[in-house]
């Protein structure tokens, strides 16, 4: 069975402050891993990794892949309010079918 | 960008009713829909893939003859939650795949069975 762990599961820091969010992943026919911002309502798309070692970039926020280690993390940093969030990371297959982990919920007090 | 639209955004109904839940693909074709449904401080849990034309894969432990799933076109699928009961109630989002972005997801349907 396809199993994706996030951790931690919860993280209080202040503005200004550099978070890292980590995901660990068993799934059969990976490939690709998804990280997602949720807020009030659906999930929001923020990347999508397929090759190891190559860092992808928005803004403040910045994740990797290692396949290797079947690991991936997500840096946010300069941490300010409205990035207080649920953070998703889902392990995709061939066949495009997603298992999410239980995600990360970030506060980022003023 | 690619965008899901989905309705209704909430819904109350009474225990024994049936309820529908529509998701479409406003600017793109979407052969396969994903649905999920989420537990209160919990992640997504996948219930079915429903693909145009053709019968819903259903994940372990979800009853068919419940959760309804039908993909009439390229840019419509439905889930219809049949005799519902309270521990249905739940947060239930569809999602579809978008080349190169991964998913993009409605906007979720909050049930409450009453």
């Amino acid at each position: 069975e396809d199993k994706v762990v996030q951790s931690p599961l919860s993280l209080v820091v202040h503005e200004g402050d550099t978070v890292t969010l980590n995901c660990s992943y068993e799934v059969t026919n990976f490939r690709s891993l998804l990280w997602y911002k949720q807020e009030k309502k659906a999930p929001t798309f923020l990347f999508m990794l397929t090759s190891s070692g190559i860092e992808k970039k928005s803004g403040r926020l910045s994740s990797i892949l290692d396949k290797k280690e079947l690991f991936s993390i997500l840096n946010i940093t300069a941490t300010q309010t409205g990035d207080s969030a649920i953070y998703l990371c889902a392990g995709d297959t061939n066949a495009g079918k997603s298992t999410f982990g239980d995600g990360t919920t970030l506060t980022v007090k003023p | 960008g690619a965008v899901v639209s989905q309705h209704p955004s909430r819904v109350i109904c009474k225990s024994g009713t049936s309820v529908k839940i529509e998701c479409r693909s406003l600017d793109f074709q979407a052969t396969t829909m994903f649905w999920y449904r989420q537990f209160p401080k919990k992640s997504l849990m996948l219930m079915a893939t429903s693909n145009e034309g053709s019968k819903a894969t259903y994940e372990q432990g979800v009853e068919k003859d419940k959760f309804l799933i039908n993909h009439a076109s390229l840019t419509l699928s439905t889930l219809t939650v049949t005799s519902a009961h309270p521990e249905d109630s739940s947060f239930y989002i569809c999602s579809a795949r978008v080349i190169s972005n991964g998913y993009t997801f409605g906007s979720g349907t909050r049930l409450t069975v009453v």
